[in-house]
């Protein structure tokens, strides 16, 4: 069965400083990876896909296939930042299966 | 463009009671979920479309829930009766085809409180 895990509830850091958000995941199989992201007030919102290697504000993933991770690095926090992030993944290409979610806070 | 709308924002119902809610997704996208997040969890999916045809509802407790996607299009989600830990967010998304090859775009989300 598929599984994501993202370790922490809450992570803060303050303004400039990096930040890792954890996700962990279990899976035979290949499946592809996402981080969506929630700021307040505002909808869900695809914020990158590990199949697109790409760099969304300043945040990037790796797919770590050995240690099944796909953890979300940014070098310098922004307080915009500050929002909840979820790891999701699929196998099919259709439903996507989301872990608890982490909430970032970023201080000045 | 216009995004994925939801109606309403927020229901109170006292258990027993049912309710439904409502999703227009975005125009032309034949993919459309329905996905409950209780706090503190991530969102889990419900049901799946593919215009109007059931991709998948393993997850949907039948006893009590009910979906349907009139004309591949609105598509209705309904909670008879409904018990307090129905109590949750209820997303509605929309994709082109499928949240791999394009990216799949989420509603503000219906508010349900069950007393």
């Amino acid at each position: 069965a598929q599984r994501v895990t993202q370790p922490e509830k809450l992570l803060s850091v303050f303004k400039g400083a990096p930040v890792e958000l954890k996700c962990n995941y279990s899976y035979s199989g290949s499946p592809e990876l996402f981080w969506y992201v929630q700021y307040s007030r505002q909808r869900l919102q695809l914020l990158l896909r590990h199949i697109s290697r790409e760099s969304i504000k300043g945040f990037t993933a790796d797919l770590n296939k050995g240690e099944t991770s796909f953890h979300l690095k940014k070098p310098f926090a922004q307080e915009e930042d500050s929002a909840m992030y979820y790891c999701a993944l699929t196998d099919s290409g259709y439903a996507l299966n989301f872990g608890k979610g982490t909430s970032l806070l970023v201080t000045p | 463009e216009a995004g994925v709308a939801q109606s309403p924002r927020y229901k109170i119902i006292e258990k027993r009671q049912s309710v439904a809610f409502w999703c227009n997704p975005i125009s032309g996208h034949a993919t459309l979920y329905w996905y409950q997040q209780i706090l503190g969890q991530g969102p889990k999916l419900l049901i799946q479309f593919q215009n109007n045809g059931v991709v998948d509802d393993s997850q949907l407790p039948k006893d009590r829930f009910s979906a349907e996607r009139l004309k591949g299009v609105d598509s209705t989600l309904k909670i008879q009766p409904a018990k307090l830990e129905d109590s949750a967010v209820y997303l509605c998304a929309s994709s082109l085809s499928g949240f791999l090859r394009t990216e799949a775009f989420f509603g503000q989300g219906t508010r349900l409180t069950v007393v």
